[in-house]
């Protein structure tokens, strides 16, 4: 049971660059997330998807897109990387469907950094 | 809006106690803490719900005070593996699948 898997583990890219992050969970979660994380800021959420097809911002959006494809996968896409997107980037799931409420589960992260 | 944690760091001894604090400025359903290992992802410690209990385990614990939007994570007689990174997570609403977490508390443990 692999749980929350993210690729790749670490990215370099110059300003300007674009590319995808990509996440899957084999939990069979509904809800899933996009977190970056910055020294001192703790975890801020940029996306998150309540169910397949639907998303939502979170709280720092600006310069993401995301694309729930299907109920497994969740992916994070920078269109014109900038070096304030440098970042420790999560994926997490839970599922609360029926639920008072469930714990989130990360995935391993990805460290991005943009140059 | 980020859930505020305090303090933003503490030192202890081996055995001290410690307390986190978890505030929001808006009314609350659930309280998530989370501790990280350094280079590691989050894990899951304990969820607290708007009129539960107050939880814990081993030595860890924490309350939730609805009224005032606050949560409190315990740690009693400290441990070297209790060091890391300790974030709570905040629901506003039953079914509402937000998550949002807070800046976050270092905590180490000195032997």
């Amino acid at each position: 049971n692999a749980g929350v898997t993210q690729n790749p583990k670490f990215q370099v890219l110059k300003t300007g660059q674009s590319m995808t992050l990509q996440c899957a969970q084999d939990m069979n979660h509904n809800s899933m997330y996009w977190y970056r994380q910055d020294p001192g800021m703790g975890l801020r959420l940029i996306y998150y998807s309540a169910s397949e097809g639907t998303t939502d911002k979170g709280e720092v959006p600006n310069g993401y897109n995301v694309s729930r494809l299907n109920k497994r996968e969740f992916s994070l896409r920078l269109e014109s990387a900038a070096p304030s997107q440098t970042s420790v980037y999560f994926c997490a799931s839970s599922e609360t469907a029926g639920l008072p409420d469930t714990e989130a589960f990360f995935g391993q992260g990805t460290r991005l950094t943009v140059v | 809006q980020q859930p505020v944690q305090s303090p933003q760091a503490v030192i202890l001894r081996e055995g001290e106690d410690a307390v986190i604090n978890c505030s929001s400025s808006k009314a609350l359903y659930s309280v998530h803490w989370y501790r990280q290992k350094h280079g590691e992802a989050p894990v899951f410690l304990m969820i607290l719900l708007k009129g539960g209990e107050q939880k814990g385990h081993d030595k860890i614990s924490a309350s939730f005070n609805e009224k005032k939007q606050q949560s409190s994570l315990y740690l009693t007689a400290s441990q070297l593996s209790y060091s890391g990174t300790y974030f709570c997570g905040t629901r506003k609403d039953f079914g509402n699948e937000k998550l949002t977490f807070g800046t976050g508390t270092r905590l180490t443990i000195i032997p």
